[in-house]
């Protein structure tokens, strides 16, 4: 079966650089959600998109903004990046039929560092 | 706001026996799903096993189970006939009212062979 696909796996970057994580649901799920997981920590939420429209908002910094597009696929885009911002990011996708919570099924994740 | 507590850091079991992975939480929703996740040292994020809170049943997957306790607000995660594949960070979760996932801090285990 299909499963939620992130790239780029990994990702080195300097302080105050910008990066752009991508993330490609299972087909036919409409809800991208973002979680962000630093070293031994739990995943934290950040933001979802449900049909392209955005859903929830977490503990988001304003430095990141993210978009769901067209074809359903995600953007996380990072500015000014600090050297807290190292974490595992994931993108999950559900199907929210019916209206309520449906299983989200998490990607590999990208993990991203900043040096 | 939902709130998760998996009051077990650590725990270990001999292969082939049962362990269960402790998980309370706190909603003031109505309807919301229940949810064990598995992490292991690959840092992928697995579905274990899903309960709605709606249903009386216990969800089971194989060797996974869970205890239910509404009233108590109790999520337990039992794993039965453990394997060395079953080493992993478990993460207990809720979903509820606006669709985001509350996760606890995890449970590490460690299966002993």
């Amino acid at each position: 079966a299909a499963g939620v696909i992130q790239s780029p796996r990994h990702l080195i970057k300097e302080k105050r650089e910008t990066a752009t994580l991508k993330c490609y649901p299972i087909p036919r799920h409409d809800t991208v959600y973002w979680y962000q997981q630093g070293p031994g920590q739990d995943p934290q939420f950040l933001i979802s998109f449900y049909e392209k429209m955005q859903s929830d908002k977490g503990s988001i910094p304003d430095r990141f903004s993210a978009q769901q597009f067209s074809d359903y696929h995600s953007e996380l885009n990072m500015s000014s990046l600090e050297l807290g911002d190292s974490a595992l990011y994931f993108c999950a996708s559900s199907s929210r039929d019916r209206g309520k919570t449906e299983t989200q099924y998490f990607g590999p994740g990208t993990r991203l560092l900043v040096l | 706001a939902q709130t998760v507590t998996q009051s077990q850091p650590e725990m270990s079991v001999q292969e082939a026996e049962t362990v269960t992975l402790s998980c309370t939480y706190d909603t003031s929703e109505n309807n919301y799903y229940l949810f064990w996740y598995k992490q292991p040292p690959s840092r992928q994020m697995i579905l274990v096993i899903r309960q709605e809170a709606y249903k009386q049943q216990n969800a089971t997957e194989n060797r996974f189970s869970v205890n239910f306790q509404k009233a108590a607000k109790s999520f337990s995660l039992k794993i039965s006939d453990s394997q060395l594949g079953d080493t992993a960070m478990y993460f207990c979760a809720i979903g509820a009212g606006s669709y985001q996932l509350t996760f606890g801090k995890g449970t590490k285990l460690s299966v002993i062979p």
